[in-house]
């Protein structure tokens, strides 16, 4: 059974302090690892898509990277509106939905 | 816009009613997938619509749950003699379906109450 683990749960960061989430996963032929945001009472805001291993992408203070066991979204420098629940999503190879983690809840204090 | 959109966005009902969640896809999506949020839980596959493939209901958690899709527009989730355990936040997302380009973009969610 494909599974999607998120850690830590939850995380608190003062502005500026960079960090990393982590999201393990076994996910049978994994094709594609997905990162979104939510912001309480939204849908997920869709933030990156990872198809191999050592691949990397950046949007503003996010950078998402992948290995072949676990990705990482790491958060530079980061601010208060960066405060969001962060998912991670795995998409097997025989399907085309996704296995969600539970997320990590992003507090970010000024 | 141009985004997915679901209605209504709260509902109330009571134990035993039936209750109809609409999602309105992104145009030319062609891939259609219902969720459920619990408070404090992942998200929850429920069912998946691929064009005029048969739908994939594998993560229906029980017969009181049906979905439609009419062509590769609108669907309709449809929870028969709700529950309170059936409380919860839905969410439709919709994606271009194509092997490499599928990026699920989501409504903003249904949130159910039952009483």
């Amino acid at each position: 059974e494909d599974q999607v683990t998120q850690s830590p749960e939850a995380l608190r960061l003062q502005e500026g302090e960079s960090s990393s989430l982590n999201c393990s996963y076994t996910v049978s032929g994994l094709r594609g690892l997905f990162w979104y945001r939510q912001d309480p009472g939204k849908g997920p805001e869709f933030l990156f898509t990872l198809y191999s291993a050592g691949e990397e992408k950046e949007k503003e203070r996010l950078k998402a990277t992948l290995t072949k066991k676990e990705s990482f979204l790491h958060i530079t420098a980061p601010k208060p509106e960066d405060s969001a629940t962060y998912l991670c999503a795995g998409e097997n190879s025989g399907y085309s939905t996704l296995t969600f983690g539970k997320g990590t809840m992003l507090l970010v204090s000024p | 816009g141009a985004g997915v959109s679901q209605s209504p966005s709260n509902k109330v009902t009571e134990k035993g009613k039936d209750v109809e969640l609409r999602c309105d896809p992104i145009s030319g999506h062609t891939a259609l997938y219902w969720y459920r949020q619990r408070l404090g839980q992942g998200l929850e596959f429920l069912i998946y619509f691929q064009g005029n493939s048969a739908p994939d209901k594998s993560g229906l958690p029980s017969d009181r749950f049906s979905a439609e899709r009419t062509g590769e527009s609108v669907s309709t989730l449809t929870i028969q003699r709700t529950q309170q355990e059936d409380s919860a936040v839905y969410l439709c997302a919709s994606s271009l379906g194509q092997r490499g380009y599928n990026e699920q973009f989501f409504g903003p969610g249904t949130r159910l109450t039952v009483l």
